[in-house]
């Protein structure tokens, strides 16, 4: 299987709205409302961001938000702020009863 | 709040086998699903494998049958077992609940760096 593709790097400045993109296929984002997010800050585990698509975990602040359209999912991050900054990745289950992450995205914020 | 803990030697030799465990408190391994999740230095994360407690299992097709994990519900305890190791194998190991409602990693181990050298 195949990773997810991300785009490596997306930056902003504080306040402004960024937008990550994941794409996969009919066998794994496109098919099934089994796509996670992750934020992972450098040395730490990564935390659980977005579950079931759009859904937010309880304490994850609701800049955070997602949706999908056919085999691409998207996480925007509005009201960009300095914490922000980490490492974005994606996550889907797959066809195959499998899960297959992303490329991952590092996120700067200006 | 559950809580896992990865622990296992730091070190392992070539064509070796990797061995690590992960210990649940504050809840049971029963009724959960719970995988294995890696990370290369400087690299993305790559989904391993997981168990189901009753012993149902499934590994990343990539890592073909160098997977094994297991449970140990007297230990509250999940194993991963890699056999054949090679320097690509050298990763941040992370343990996760699988929360199946929605197939996602809701709670997290800290991780532990295993390196293959000789």
């Amino acid at each position: 299987q195949s990773a997810l593709t991300q785009p490596a790097s997306v930056s902003g400045s504080p306040g402004q709205s960024i937008t990550i993109s994941c794409t996969g296929t009919s066998n794994d984002v496109g098919g099934f409302n089994y796509v996670s997010w992750y934020q992972q800050h450098p040395g730490k585990a990564p935390k659980l961001m977005i579950y079931d698509v759009t859904k937010r975990p309880s304490g994850i602040s609701s800049r955070f938000s997602a949706s999908k359209s056919g085999n691409t999912a998207s996480l925007t991050i509005s009201g960009l702020q300095a914490e922000d900054e980490a490492d974005y990745y994606c996550n889907s289950y797959t066809s195959s009863s499998t899960y297959v992450f992303g490329t991952g995205t590092k996120i700067t914020v200006l | 709040q559950v809580q896992l803990q990865e622990s296992g030697p730091g070190l392992v030799k070539p064509s070796e086998t990797l061995s690590l465990t992960c210990t649940v408190s504050g809840g049971s391994i029963n009724n959960y699903y719970w995988t294995w999740i890696r990370q290369p230095p400087g690299k993305g994360l790559e989904w391993v494998g997981y168990l189901y407690y009753s012993g149902h299992t499934k590994s990343n097709p990539s890592l073909k049958s160098r997977v094994t994990i297991l449970g140990d519900t007297s230990k509250n305890q999940v194993s991963l077992k890699l056999s054949s190791v090679t320097a690509a194998d050298t990763a941040v190991y992370y343990c996760a609940r699988v929360v199946v409602s929605g197939w996602y990693f809701l709670s997290w181990g800290q991780g532990t760096l295993v390196t293959v050298s000789s």
